[in-house]
């Protein structure tokens, strides 16, 4: 069964970069029939999707619109993980941030991260 | 980008009543739609995928139904462990996204 361990920071201040991982076992982040996944909720709102990283033959990248620009997802199959990166962080990116699996148009998010609340703050 | 939208956004039952969670696509999805639990501090979870695959181990009192751009996520007989809030997700092709979510309570 794949679990998911986050792990990164809870504070981060206005302007910075967060930077989150999510360590894979029970799965490989090669693995050509999922696809790796960042999701937020805000403390008070819904999920928001933020971006995902997948391999079929090459790495790919989607990222979500509100965020183009400022993510970056990397996968680092030495230590079977993906990280998330957010540049320029403001107060509105406190969240929850969570990593999770998909199987595209075959399974949805069927594992989750435990989560992590990372806060904007100076 | 397709949006998903849900209503109510809360809604408070007794035990034992039915409950009924709409979904809406602002275009069609086919059967692309998948539906999570979460219980307050806790990571969600997935109930539903393909409009109404129930995920293994989830209570038969859980149901979905729908195709194209209207779905529903139906509780048959409300239980006291079903207090969380119900987010829809579309997931027919990227950017995935979820519905705002539905807080259900006990009355």
């Amino acid at each position: 069964q794949v679990q998911l361990q986050q792990s990164g920071p809870g504070l981060v201040k206005p302007s910075q970069t967060l930077s989150l991982t999510c360590a894979i076992s029970g799965d490989s982040v090669s693995s050509t029939s999922v696809a790796w996944n960042w999701i937020r909720q805000s403390p008070s709102g819904g999920l928001e999707w933020l971006g995902r990283t997948f391999y079929r033959s090459k790495w790919y990248y989607d990222y979500a619109v509100s965020v183009i620009g400022r993510i970056t997802i990397n996968p680092d199959t030495s230590k079977n993980q993906f990280s998330l990166q957010l540049n320029s962080v403001t107060p509105e990116d406190t969240a929850f941030y969570f990593c999770a699996r998909d199987r595209g148009s075959f399974l949805p998010f069927d594992s989750w991260g435990q989560g992590t609340l990372v806060t904007v703050s100076s | 980008d397709i949006q998903m939208t849900q209503s109510p956004s809360s809604l408070s039952a007794s035990v034992g009543d039915r409950v009924t969670i709409t979904c809406r696509a602002s275009q069609g999805i086919s059967n692309k739609l998948a539906w999570f639990q979460q219980k307050p501090g806790k990571v969600p979870k997935l109930l539903i995928y393909a409009a109404s695959t129930l995920q293994s181990g989830v209570p038969s009192r859980f149901s979905g139904s729908g195709s194209g751009t209207d779905f529903t996520l139906t509780i048959s007989s409300l239980q006291p462990e079903d207090v969380a809030t119900y987010s829809c997700q579309k997931y027919d092709s990227a950017p995935w996204t979820f519905g705002q979510g539905t807080k259900v309570e006990i009355k």
